[in-house]
């Protein structure tokens, strides 16, 4: 089977830096998404690791590592826009997409 | 904006009723995804078409289906509708049948069942 796991919530400050954790179990493991969502609106890509080490994008960068099972979404220079859900998604095989339920972030001034 | 076109943005209708919803890939996207999502529930990955063919199946219900036509739109049907059908209904596509190419959502059809 699989699972992914994701904090549910989380608050940060306008200017500060966040983590977002996922850890993952799954067969068959082929790479992990990040996903950026706001409330109502469509899904959009943020990035995409399939090897170890740190991936940077901007203000965006993201982490992973397979032998643990584990990846983070680091957000750094918050702004409000930031303030949406943020989700693992999990590549299983050739093309499966697995979807985490999202971390809603939310950030005040 | 994604390139991602779906039709309609909304759709109202009754419990036992059908209704299909449409997708249009973004110009040279030859996967079509199809998600259904829930009131704070997370994507859940109903099916996936490549060039027409069906290439990958999740969590789709038998009351549900879906094909790719040759111009490379996509429909999913759902039928016998429940209240429980009630979510929005996201379509995605990307260039190729693999996985690891990003994915891009159109703005989804929100569902409701009365």
């Amino acid at each position: 089977g699989q699972n992914i796991d994701q904090p549910t919530e989380m608050t940060a400050t306008e200017g500060a830096i966040v983590q977002i954790n996922c850890t993952y179990q799954t067969s068959g493991f082929n790479g992990l998404f990040w996903y950026q969502q706001h409330a109502g609106e469509a899904p959009t890509f943020l990035s995409y690791n399939v090897l170890d080490g740190l991936e940077e994008k901007g203000r965006f960068s993201s982490f992973l590592s397979r032998s643990k099972g584990y990846s983070y979404l680091l957000l750094k220079e918050l702004q409000m826009k930031d303030s949406a859900s943020y989700l693992c998604a999990v590549r299983r095989g050739a093309s499966k997409i697995i979807f985490g339920s999202g971390t809603r972030l939310s950030i005040r001034p | 904006d994604s390139g991602v076109t779906q039709t309609p943005k909304h759709l109202i209708t009754a419990t036992g009723q059908r209704v299909t919803l449409r997708c249009s890939p973004r110009s040279g996207d030859l996967s079509v995804y199809w998600y259904q999502q829930s009131l704070d529930q997370g994507l859940q990955f109903l099916i996936q078409y490549y060039n027409g063919e069906e290439r990958a199946k999740g969590n789709i219900l038998e009351r549900f289906s879906a094909q790719q036509f040759p111009d490379l739109h996509s429909e999913l049907n759902l039928s016998s509708l429940e209240l429980g059908d009630s979510a929005l209904y996201f379509c995605a596509s990307s260039p190729e049948g693999q996985g690891n190419q990003p994915q891009h959502f159109g703005d989804g059809t929100r569902l409701s069942i009365l």
